[in-house]
């Protein structure tokens, strides 16, 4: 049983790249969402999706961008990454939308932005 | 602004309880959720609070009390491997996660 999937698991990036985290789960759940997680704060949300074709935008939504063309997939991109994008990146899905029920997560992305 | 408190760190003895609080002040309240997260994996849920009380699941229990935005989860008969972040995290009313910071247990021999 995977869950949800994330890759990579750990990437050192340039400034100014562009980088893409994938996101794949096997749960069939509707809703999606990306998190980052930073020392001393709490989760953030930066975007999320109910149903697949529809993405919406969280807490910290700036310099990200998602796309859900279908239910199991939601990749993050990064069009231009700079250093307060260094974070560790928590995919999570759920069955129904509007954070209902429990959340399940991957495993995460380091992201380290130079 | 929405703001959910927890301690930072907490240490605790193996075979102890612990209590971790959580505080929090959101806009509307559509219910409570604790997460434990070992370092360097992904957090997984442990409780569900929407109604005030006490919820009892093995040696996990989790309290809350909407009217003084309150919650505590107890750890009981602690174990080593209890030694990990616990994340508290209210769902506002637009159905939107507030995620406290996480209280660091540390669990001594």
């Amino acid at each position: 049983i995977a869950g949800i999937t994330q890759a990579p698991t750990s990437q050192i990036l340039a400034a100014g790249r562009r980088m893409t985290l994938r996101c794949t789960q096997d749960m069939r759940h509707n809703a999606m969402y990306w998190y980052r997680q930073d020392l001393g704060l709490g989760l953030r949300l930066i975007h999320y999706s109910n149903t697949a074709g529809t993405t919406g935008k969280g807490e910290v939504p700036d310099g990200y961008s998602v796309s859900r063309a279908n239910t199991d997939d939601f990749p993050l991109t990064l069009a231009s990454a700079v250093p307060s994008q260094t974070s560790v990146y928590f995919c999570a899905s759920s069955e129904l939308a509007g954070h209902t029920g429990e959340l399940f997560f991957g495993e995460g992305s380091r992201l380290t932005v130079l | 602004g929405q703001n959910i408190d927890q301690p930072t760190e907490m240490t605790a003895t193996e075979g102890a309880i612990v209590q971790i609080n959580c505080t929090y002040q959101t806009s509307g309240f559509n219910g409570l959720f604790w997460y434990q997260q070992h370092a360097g994996e992904a957090p997984t849920f442990l409780s569900y609070n929407v109604l005030d009380g006490l919820e009892e699941k093995g040696r996990f229990s989790s309290f809350l009390s909407r009217s003084k935005g309150y919650s505590y989860l107890l750890l009981k008969e602690l174990q080593m491997k209890d030694s990990a972040s616990y994340l508290c995290a209210v769902r506002d009313s637009n159905y939107q996660l507030i995620w406290g910071a996480g209280t660091k247990l540390i669990i001594k021999p």
